[in-house]
């Protein structure tokens, strides 16, 4: 799998959008980009993934540049509840064994 | 109503005793997982069963044994357990191998090893 490249930690304004980036230089045609994020003491949470396009859903926007080399998730109105830990992590589809590889992550810390 | 739970949230525990972690899924998915999440907080994969056969088995000590008696459980195992062995342990379910499924992790068992 492509290795993923994302700040250690982050702050965002409660109600502001929060841009969290992601560089994936190494991305290959077949490799999905995956966002998941992990708040303190509980298990990781899907959040959205995107192959070419960009994708949103009821929580997040995912940005993927053309080249894919980098993507942005965007949280578009913070709130505390969103502090976690942001894994981006890029999956190749191989048969029958494709396990999330979960790196350090940005640590999203949403300020009052 | 729970997607993925886990029993027990804690479990405290001596050297050299066997323990067991249970896991299960009411999403209907067909591949389970678990993994590991080290006091550095780097989570690894452990295992991974699809329709309760082993397709993923990585470097884990031959001590942790999962076993799935069906497609909605997968329990772990631990045999002569080691100082080494404390951590979280998070089991994961999806609707089937590969991509583009998302995989949706139980809340944690915090194992602590005394």
């Amino acid at each position: 799998d492509a290795k993923t490249t994302q700040p250690t930690s982050m702050d965002c304004a409660e109600g502001r959008a929060a841009n969290l980036p992601c560089n994936h230089s190494t991305i290959s045609g077949n490799e999905y980009v995956y966002w998941y994020r992990q708040i303190h003491s509980q298990g990781p949470q899907y959040i959205i993934h995107g192959l070419k396009n960009n994708e949103t859903n009821e929580m997040a926007s995912l940005i993927i540049t053309e080249d894919r080399k980098s993507s942005t998730l965007i949280l578009p109105h913070a709130t505390l509840r969103d502090t976690a830990v942001y894994y981006c992590i890029v999956r190749v589809e191989i048969s029958g064994n494709t396990p999330l590889v979960f790196g350090k992550g940005t640590r999203l810390s949403v300020i009052a | 109503d729970t997607a993925v739970s886990q029993t027990p949230k804690y479990l405290v525990t001596q050297m050299g005793n066997d323990k067991s972690i249970k896991c299960e899924q009411n999403l209907g998915h067909d591949t389970m997982y678990w993994y590991k999440q080290d006091s550095k907080k780097f989570l690894k994969i452990m295992f991974s069963y699809n329709n309760k056969e082993l397709i993923i088995n990585e470097t884990v000590p031959n001590r942790f044994s999962p076993k799935s008696p069906d497609k909605a459980h997968l329990n772990l195992h631990i045999n002569s357990l080691e100082l080494g062995d404390s951590a979280v342990y998070f089991c994961a379910s999806s609707p089937g191998v590969g991509l583009p499924y998302e995989q949706y992790f139980g809340p944690g068992t915090r194992l602590t090893v005394t």
